[in-house]
């Protein structure tokens, strides 16, 4: 099965900075979705970008789908010390098959 | 949208022992995985609990070791039987509100499990 791959697989920032999050993947895709989780418990659903879609925002939140390069970045802009937890890229690739989770990346964002 | 409780939240269990995690969703859903989250690692599919049939299982897991129930559309349960150290993990119930795998997932909380 395909996986995502996230990059860097842990990043540490000031209160207030950017984190920029990748993740790349191997096959097509119809979607690719952001989640986050905070330490040990479930995952939130933050945000799908479809495969003709090249970028998408919410809130602090934005996505960018770049399929020739089969890859994505999630931007947290302003970051505040709430959102240091571990993201996770999810591929969609025929709508038939469960999600495929990539590795994680955990952000630390330190006041 | 969903909301999820899942049962128990966390348990200390010996090795040989099994264990039953509950997954209880608010609305009726057809959509519904197990997946399993091992020390500072990814995500990974188990199966898909399907509602009145055996359960559609992964590559690497198999019934007799993770037997699942689907009763209802509301309600699964997960087993994770003769457990060893190595089955310690975070095992998480998520559900989809689309008849469809390409929706975003709902989680639950998950259940911490520690095998001794």
């Amino acid at each position: 099965s395909q996986q995502g791959e996230e990059d860097p697989q842990a990043l540490s920032i000031q209160e207030g900075e950017n984190a920029t999050m990748n993740c790349s993947y191997k096959t097509s895709i119809n979607n690719l979705q952001w989640y986050r989780q905070n330490s040990g418990r479930g995952l939130v659903h933050l945000i799908l970008i479809r495969s003709n879609e090249r970028e998408k925002h919410s809130g602090r939140l934005r996505v960018t789908l770049d399929t020739s390069k089969k890859s994505s970045s999630l931007l947290i802009t302003a970051s505040r010390a709430a959102d240091t937890a571990s993201y996770f890229c999810a591929t969609d690739n025929s709508g038939n098959t469960p999600l495929v989770f990539g590795k994680g990346t955990r952000l630390s964002v330190i006041a | 949208s969903a909301v999820i409780s899942q049962k128990p939240s966390r348990d200390i269990c010996q090795r040989g022992t099994s264990l039953t995690i509950q997954c209880q969703v608010d609305s009726q859903v057809t959509m519904m995985f197990w997946y399993r989250q091992q020390p500072g690692q990814s995500l990974t599919l188990i199966a898909t609990a399907n509602q009145g049939s055996e359960a559609t299982y992964e590559s690497g897991f198999v019934i007799d070791k993770f037997p699942i129930s689907r009763p209802n559309l509301t309600f699964s349960t997960l087993t994770v039987s003769n457990m060893s150290p190595e089955d310690s993990s975070i095992y998480l119930c998520s559900v989809a509100v689309r008849d469809t795998h390409s929706g975003e997932l709902f989680f639950g909380e998950g259940s911490r499990l520690t095998v001794l």
